[in-house]
């Protein structure tokens, strides 16, 4: 069974602090994704990373997976309070057809 | 645009009934996907399907029966609930091509 590990679970920062959350496995996956989660809504989409050793960047958000394609990581640098949300991480099975997630991390930026 | 829509958004049940939650896209989708959510575990893969007319079983699938007679409808069955099933019903869909999952907005239930 495929396992995804996040870390922290919780984190409540101020506003303009940088933050880091890992999401490791065991396993190989063939891409990792980074989601994020507001309340009451369904997960939307940041960013696919599929090449061991890739770096991503969108506005303030740095993803990286892994070289060994087992873990990624996203930084956020200068958090606003409009970051608050679940970031859930996320990898496809090496059939392809399967997406487990990992148990997410709850970010609070305080103003 | 609709995207991914679920019904119904809320519904409380008692322990030994019955109940059916609906997923619709219109995003000629082929693969879609049943998850559950609750505190702390993340979302946890129930049933999923690559096509119409097939499914197949994800992490957590006792308790549920799923169908996809028609390639936009994936229709998830609890056949006598239970209160451990009490949680938050997420639908999802992608296209064969990416891995980008679309979500719809998620189905409360509760189970006395």
């Amino acid at each position: 069974t495929q396992l995804l590990e996040q870390s922290p679970q919780f984190l409540s920062i101020q506003e303009g602090e940088n933050l880091t959350v890992y999401c490791n496995s065991s396993s190989v996956f063939s891409s990792l994704q980074w989601y994020r989660q507001e309340p009451g809504e369904g997960p939307v989409l940041l960013v696919t990373v599929v090449t061991g050793g890739e770096v991503k960047k969108l506005k303030r958000l740095t993803f990286q997976f892994g070289d060994a394609r087992k873990d990624s990581s996203l930084h956020i640098t200068a958090a606003q309070p409009g970051d608050t949300g679940l970031y859930l991480c996320a990898g496809a099975s090496t059939g392809g057809f399967k997406t487990i997630f990992g148990a997410g991390t709850r970010l609070f930026v305080k103003a | 645009n609709a995207g991914v829509t679920q019904t119904p958004k809320f519904r409380v049940l008692k322990t030994g009934q019955s109940m059916t939650l609906l997923c619709a896209q219109d995003m000629n989708h082929e693969y879609m996907y049943w998850y559950r959510q609750d505190p702390g575990m993340g979302l946890r893969l129930i049933h999923y399907s690559v096509g119409e007319g097939t499914t197949a079983k994800g992490e957590v699938p006792d308790g549920y029966n799923v169908s996809r007679l028609k390639k936009q409808n994936f229709l998830l069955g609890l056949e006598s609930a239970a209160p451990s099933q009490t949680s938050v019903y997420f639908c999802a869909s992608r296209p064969v091509n990416t891995g980008e999952l679309f979500f719809g907005e998620g189905s409360r239930l509760t189970v006395l």
